[in-house]
């Protein structure tokens, strides 16, 4: 079975601070893996996604995230965060058994102070 | 236009009724999915249906049941409902069975009283 850790619950930042947020999974076979953004109110939105090659990769809204196989891990990263980046952010990987279900991480709740 | 979308948004309903929200995506998509958010924001996969296979994530009560008209739609039946349904719940679509990502709806807030 896989199974998704995100280490941060809460994150509270001041606007042009850079973010980082952890995400470890267990997985023994070949994954693919997501962060997804969930603004207040509304639904999920991929922010980016890898399934193979260059493990840093790059989305939406100036996000990346690098993939270290080595350590079953895929942080999301930001340079400078903005007040609009306020969102509750979701690590996710599907293995490759396990066709496109997603496994979600628990989370991590970004408040970014103006 | 709405890629994803589900009704309805909101649903309040007493302990032991049956429900039903409904899911259509417009996407095109061969597989949908039905995903629970709890009070914590915590998600986890409920169904993944496709024309040929619905897989079932064993932790999901038989109150609940996916049902697919066609392609387009999947509709989540849950009878008998409880106060601990009470959630978020999300419905996705993705093309293939594979390296694809997920396209989610905006979520209907169930609130069991």
């Amino acid at each position: 079975a896989q199974s998704v850790s995100q280490h941060n619950h809460h994150v509270i930042l001041s606007e042009a601070a850079s973010l980082e947020l952890g995400c470890n999974y267990s997985y023994g076979g070949t994954v693919n893996l997501f962060w997804y953004v969930q603004y207040p109110g509304q639904h999920l939105q991929l922010l980016l996604k890898y399934f193979s090659g260059d493990p840093l990769v790059k989305g939406i809204k100036g996000f990346e995230a690098e993939f270290i196989k080595s350590k079953f891990s895929f942080n999301l990263r930001k340079p400078s965060v903005q007040w609009s980046d306020t969102a509750e952010y979701f690590c996710a990987v599907n293995g490759d058994n396990a066709g496109n279900m997603l496994t979600f991480g628990g989370g991590t709740r970004l408040m970014v102070k103006p | 236009d709405t890629a994803v979308s589900q009704t309805p948004k909101y649903l309040v309903t007493q302990m032991g009724n049956d429900k039903s929200i409904k899911c259509e995506q417009n996407l095109g998509h061969d597989t949908m999915y039905w995903y629970k958010q709890d009070s914590k924001k915590f998600l986890k996969i409920m169904f993944s249906y496709n024309n040929k296979e619905l897989i079932i994530n064993e932790t999901v009560p038989n109150r609940f049941s996916p049902k697919s008209p066609d392609k387009a739609h999947l509709n989540l039946h849950i009878n008998s409902l409880e106060l601990g349904d009470s959630a978020v719940y999300f419905c996705a679509s993705s093309q293939g069975w594979g390296n694809t990502e997920a396209f989610f709806g905006q979520g209907t807030r169930l609130t069991v009283v």
